[in-house]
């Protein structure tokens, strides 16, 4: 079974600019949350879908949406970039079981550097 | 509120255990999760228990909960050179994936 794939693998935009990053889950899970890693700030929840719906999201500005398909592959896309963007974008995906513990599969990111 | 954390390093020698610490503040936590993250890679799930588990052992990894302290650990045991890694504590609160992670423990291990 082929992992949890993000494209592209590294990136690198200006401030002002706009970019998206996607993420395909593993065949047959059908949630998909994204986290920002950042030297500073860690590990920080973004959001996470479900069946094409935003079932939760963290604590991230405006500039910060995410989209599912029916096909459960994500995209996220971050508007007006921002130096304190720069940072490592993980994808992780599961079956989307919300009454029991559920594996988390992590992608290799998309590592973004905004100049 | 939530806040879970780290110890930022830990040095051993090959075939010692090692032990990796971790608190977090809220006690509603249902599962809490230890994850290895390795140079230009993902995060790879190690283990997981339960809230109401005191312990788990899975091959060379041990868990330990301990709820009212609120402090969790992982034991390495006979601890390899391939074990070196970032590793990460975190917490599930509710339902859905959003985990609150720890700022990670850089393990090095000494040949």
């Amino acid at each position: 079974k082929a992992g949890v794939t993000q494209t592209p693998r590294y990136l690198i935009k200006t401030r002002g600019q706009q970019v998206t990053l996607s993420c395909s889950p593993i065949s047959g899970h059908r949630s998909v949350s994204w986290y920002q890693q950042t030297p500073g700030q860690g590990l920080q929840f973004l959001f996470e879908y479900f069946s094409e719906t935003q079932r939760n999201k963290g604590n991230f500005p405006g500039r910060f949406s995410g989209r599912q398909f029916s096909n459960s592959r994500s995209e996220m896309n971050v508007s007006t970039l921002e130096l304190g963007d720069s940072a490592l974008y993980l994808c992780a995906s599961s079956l989307g079981v919300t009454d029991r513990n559920e594996k988390l599969f992590f992608g290799s990111g998309t590592q973004l550097s905004v100049l | 509120g939530e806040d879970v954390e780290q110890s930022l390093f830990l040095s051993v020698r090959e075939g010692d255990s090692s032990v990796i610490n971790c608190t977090y503040t809220d006690s509603s936590s249902t599962y809490l999760y230890w994850y290895k993250q390795e140079p230009g890679a993902g995060l790879q799930l190690l283990t997981y228990i339960f809230s109401n588990m005191d312990m788990k052992q899975d091959q060379r990894l041990t868990v330990l909960l301990n709820k009212k302290d609120k402090h969790l650990s992982l034991r390495i045991a006979d601890t390899q050179t391939g074990d070196s890694a970032i590793y990460f504590c975190a917490e599930r609160l509710s339902a859905g994936n959003m985990l609150t992670f720890g700022g990670g423990t850089r393990l090095m291990v000494k040949p």
